[in-house]
């Protein structure tokens, strides 16, 4: 049963630390995509990737955050410095796009839960 | 501009049929789309639309489309207490091209009632 895998799954830091959060998407799959989930602001797109490359990070704060794809292996998403508005729970996606058409069925990670205090 | 909007809770009672509903704004999104959240879980698809339908039927599931009002539902027949959980609309707004990503909307939580 092929699945996203997170980690670390729980993380408690100190406000100015760096975070770092790391996705194994399904093999195979050509896109990958980074949301954060807050209550009051539910499901934001933070980044995504396609067939390892950037496509967008237009959601994500530059000064602090940066994501990578080193290889089709891995996703990294970087917090540095964290605060505490950065508490969210962290989920990375993955799918595969077919061309133009086709429905884009993704495939969520467990999340990784932030807590900066 | 690319935002889904959801009522947040709604409660039924066990054996009742519960109906989630959901409004976008992009008229390209070629798919619609409904994923469920149970607690300390990521989400999981639930089923999707062609845009070209106006209803689509899965067991217990059966999604409404409304293209000219932008109008999305999903009804669950019979709902258990294992449906409980927050359930999230998305769309695919693709008129730049295909890219693969989902806008979500906030999530209703259904709370099932035994």
């Amino acid at each position: 049963d092929a699945r996203v895998t997170q980690t670390p799954r729980h993380k408690v830091t100190e406000m100015g630390q760096e975070v770092t959060m790391r996705c194994q998407p399904i093999l195979g799959h050509n896109t990958v995509f980074w949301y954060r989930q807050t209550m009051m602001q539910g499901l934001e797109l933070l980044a995504y990737f396609r067939n390892r490359a950037p496509l967008d990070d237009s959601g994500m704060p530059k000064d602090r955050f940066s994501a990578e794809m080193p290889d089709a292996t891995l996703a990294t998403l970087k917090i540095q410095p964290s605060e505490p508005r950065d508490s969210a729970v962290y989920f990375c996606a993955s799918g595969l796009l077919r061309g133009t058409a086709g429905a884009n069925v993704l495939t969520f990670g467990a999340g990784s839960r932030l807590t900066v205090l | 501009g690319e935002d889904v909007e959801q009522s947040l809770f709604l409660s039924v009672r066990e054996g009742d049929s519960s109906v989630i509903n959901c409004t976008y704004t992009d008229s390209s999104s070629t798919y619609l789309y409904w994923y469920k959240q149970e607690p300390g879980a990521g989400l999981q698809l639930l089923t999707y639309i062609f845009s070209n339908m106006d209803m689509k039927q899965d067991q217990r599931l059966t999604v409404l489309l409304n293209k000219k009002d932008k109008h999305l539902s999903l009804r669950i027949a019979d709902t258990q207490t294992g449906d409980s959980a927050i359930y999230f609309c998305a769309e695919s707004p693709d008129g730049s091209g295909n890219t693969g990503k989902l806008i979500f909307g906030q999530g209703t939580t259904l709370q099932v009632k035994p």
